[in-house]
């Protein structure tokens, strides 16, 4: 079975603080994603990334950054967290050329106060 | 404004009823996936379509893959308070590896 785990179920942090949020995918996929998700927005692409140290802004940016020094890690970091970002944050991952779906991991219920 | 459009957003239902999940889009799309998310958890895979006209079977569960590939439904039929939870499509473009998903459709069926 495909596991894509993110390192927090749940995470409150102060406003400012810098924020890291991992994930970790076990099927060697090339792709791997950062969405987070809003009531009423749905899923909304942070940032992507199709290899190592490659990376491409998704449709929301603003606000966040990510790196991916080994395959199968992906970590999204918000460099000064404001309540606005709180959200449900999804990563997934994909196969490149075959990747017909998105596995999921279990989310991070991030709260900023 | 959402590349997928889904409707209803909400349906309630009773146990033992039939329901029809709709995902609509301008856009073509070379496959397209739905998902089942738990209050607090991730999104989980359900199927995937891949061909025009494709119509896949999950028990009670029934996908159809639009003619055009910019649409798809999702029905399922005598509905069971374990169906109950947030359905999603997202389809994947031609030009790159992203999956665009839909807003969601949140599914209650009470017993």
């Amino acid at each position: 079975d495909v596991k894509v785990t993110q390192s927090s179920r749940y995470l409150v942090k102060r406003t400012g603080e810098k924020v890291f949020l991992e994930c970790v995918q076990d099927m060697d996929h090339e792709n791997m994603f950062w969405y987070r998700q809003d009531p009423g927005l749905g899923l909304r692409l942070i940032y992507f990334s199709y290899d190592v140290k490659m990376k491409e802004k998704g449709d929301i940016p603003e606000g966040y950054s990510v790196s991916r020094e080994k395959k199968e890690r992906f970590s999204l970091i918000l460099e000064s967290a404001s309540t606005n970002q709180t959200s449900m944050y999804l990563c997934a991952s994909s196969f490149l050329n075959d990747g017909v779906e998105a596995f999921f991991g279990q989310g991070t219920r991030l709260t900023v106060v | 404004t959402q590349l997928l459009e889904q409707s209803p957003q909400f349906l309630s239902i009773q146990e033992g009823e039939n329901l029809t999940v709709y995902c609509n889009s301008s856009s073509v799309f070379s496959s397209l996936q739905w998902y089942r998310q738990e209050p607090g958890e991730g999104p989980v895979l359900l199927v995937t379509v891949v061909t025009g006209g494709e119509v896949k079977k999950l028990k009670r569960l029934t996908f159809q893959f639009g003619d055009a590939r910019k649409d798809s439904s999702l029905h399922i039929t005598a509905a069971q308070p374990g169906d109950t939870g947030l359905y999603l499509c997202a389809g994947k473009g031609y030009n790159f590896n992203k999956f665009y998903f839909g807003s969601g459709t949140k599914l209650n069926v009470k017993p």
